[in-house]
């Protein structure tokens, strides 16, 4: 079963835009992952947020958490046409990572 | 910079037949997964290793499905017979120690059913 849920399903933005994807879990968690995949490839991770972090920056990259609504944010400012991609969140459960089914970002040129 | 590598890239096979995929992880690492990867969908566990054990296995579809890591370093994921709803990609990921930690994926195997 998926732990997490990214929100929207996908998302089109023109170049140097900023993206904003949301996430939802359902269970208590010590961390909250991202992690981007480009098409037909293997996932990238971006960035790690612990339970106790409100706010985490990575670059372009800001990552928030609020624990008491179970929920995170990932944004990407100034975005670039690289950054197309599928944006997974992720959380750590005993045997592994548990994933929602991701935001397929688009950024038009 | 070092990578977990896998193979193959791509593999299509007949329903029934059997399939391997070969995972190597990144040196030192202890701890590595097996994911399965429907389209449109995110990731979901197949089998974790803690070195050369399996710590979780519950997942995986015994029935046709096995995974091993002998040496405790690379691993073999095996179907036999595959079925046409096996069609997906394999991820593999690698991992210093606990599941709490980043984990560093392959390109993963993309395998198609006929």
């Amino acid at each position: 079963s998926q732990q997490g849920e990214e929100d929207p399903q996908a998302l089109s933005i023109q170049e140097g835009e900023n993206a904003t994807m949301n996430c939802s879990y359902k269970t208590s968690i010590n961390n909250l992952q991202w992690y981007r995949q480009n098409s037909g490839r293997g996932l990238v991770h971006l960035i790690l947020i612990r339970s106790n972090e409100r706010e985490k920056h990575s670059g372009r990259l800001r990552v928030t958490l609020d624990t008491s609504k179970k929920s995170s944010s990932l944004l990407i400012t100034a975005s670039r046409a690289a950054d197309t991609a599928s944006y997974f969140c992720a959380t750590p459960r005993a045997d592994g990572l548990t994933f929602g089914k991701g935001t397929h970002l688009i950024i038009q040129p | 910079e070092a990578e977990v590598a896998q193979s193959p890239r791509y593999k299509i096979t007949e329903k029934s037949q059997a399939v391997a995929f070969w995972c190597d992880p990144i040196s030192g690492h202890a701890t590595l997964y097996w994911y399965r990867q429907i389209l449109g969908q995110g990731p979901e566990l197949l089998v974790q290793f803690q070195d050369e054990s399996v710590v979780d296995d519950s997942q995986l579809p015994k029935d046709r499905f096995s995974a091993e890591r002998l040496k405790g370093v690379d691993s073999t994921l095996k179907i036999q017979p595959a079925e046409l709803g096996d069609s997906a990609m394999y991820l593999c990921a690698s991992s210093r120690g606990s599941v709490q930690e980043t984990q560093y994926f392959g390109p993963g195997t993309r395998l198609l059913v006929l």
